[in-house]
């Protein structure tokens, strides 16, 4: 079982839609979590980074974490084309520099 | 704005030829680095972590003689690919984290595309 699992997708929906994208991770000593968006043939950019349990909003944007599940999820609200772009996850423990990935979901969104 | 900025973005060299790849940190100083690599469509392999002016730590499986890493100051980082062949061709990001400590988000840069013929 991986440390880490996120559905590849791919997802597809139209614009204006909320979309949900979802982690899920086995280690209970995550204590950060992060998520990043890559476009096509760029480096990961980071949207959003939380720590411990609880939810955190950013514009279109809103982060929700469950300790006791162990499941993280990133919200996108009125959902726009320049969204389309690979969605990764990614966690640590606290005091290390390592950063663990899920799979990354390739969300596409519709005109 | 950008925060971690790497050059090339793409370059294309022949078999058994030398490649370096730079890593710098914008506007901050960053005593560790680190470079993944990404094949298509697949998630981030963390390759190394660069240790300011010290040897880099290479995770398992990773050859230390092909991917020489230099981290001779605090805002660059470099990763050379030593006698590429086509296996090598692959995508190479670096990231580096703004603030001091370990619990500060890492910054990526844009990555820099290898094409080994």
């Amino acid at each position: 079982q991986k440390e880490v699992e996120q559905d590849p997708g791919p997802l597809s929906v139209p614009e204006g839609a909320i979309v949900s994208l979802n982690c899920t991770y086995s280690n209970s000593a995550f204590q950060y979590f992060m998520w990043y968006r890559q476009y096509s043939r760029k480096g990961p950019e980071l949207l959003m980074y939380t720590y411990s349990s609880g939810n955190k909003e950013d514009g279109r944007f809103t982060a929700q974490v469950d300790k006791s599940s162990k499941y993280i999820s990133l919200f996108i609200r009125d959902s726009q084309p320049s969204d389309s772009a690979t969605y990764l996850c990614a966690m640590k423990v606290q005091g290390a520099q390592k950063l663990v990935f899920g799979q990354g979901t390739r969300l596409t969104i519709n005109p | 704005g950008a925060v971690v900025s790497q050059h090339p973005s793409r370059v294309i060299c022949k078999s058994g030829t030398s490649v370096k790849i730079e890593c710098r940190s914008l506007d901050f100083q960053a005593t560790t680095m680190f470079w993944y690599r990404q094949f298509p469509k697949k998630s981030l392999m963390l390759m190394a972590t660069s240790n300011e002016g010290s040897k880099a730590t290479y995770e398992q499986g990773v050859e230390k003689d092909k991917f020489l890493i230099n981290h001779a100051s605090l805002t660059l980082s470099t990763l050379t690919v030593t006698s590429a062949h086509p296996e090598d061709s692959s995508f190479y990001i670096c990231s580096a984290s703004r603030a001091t400590g370990y619990n500060s988000p890492l910054h990526f840069g844009n990555g820099t595309r290898l094409t080994v013929t």
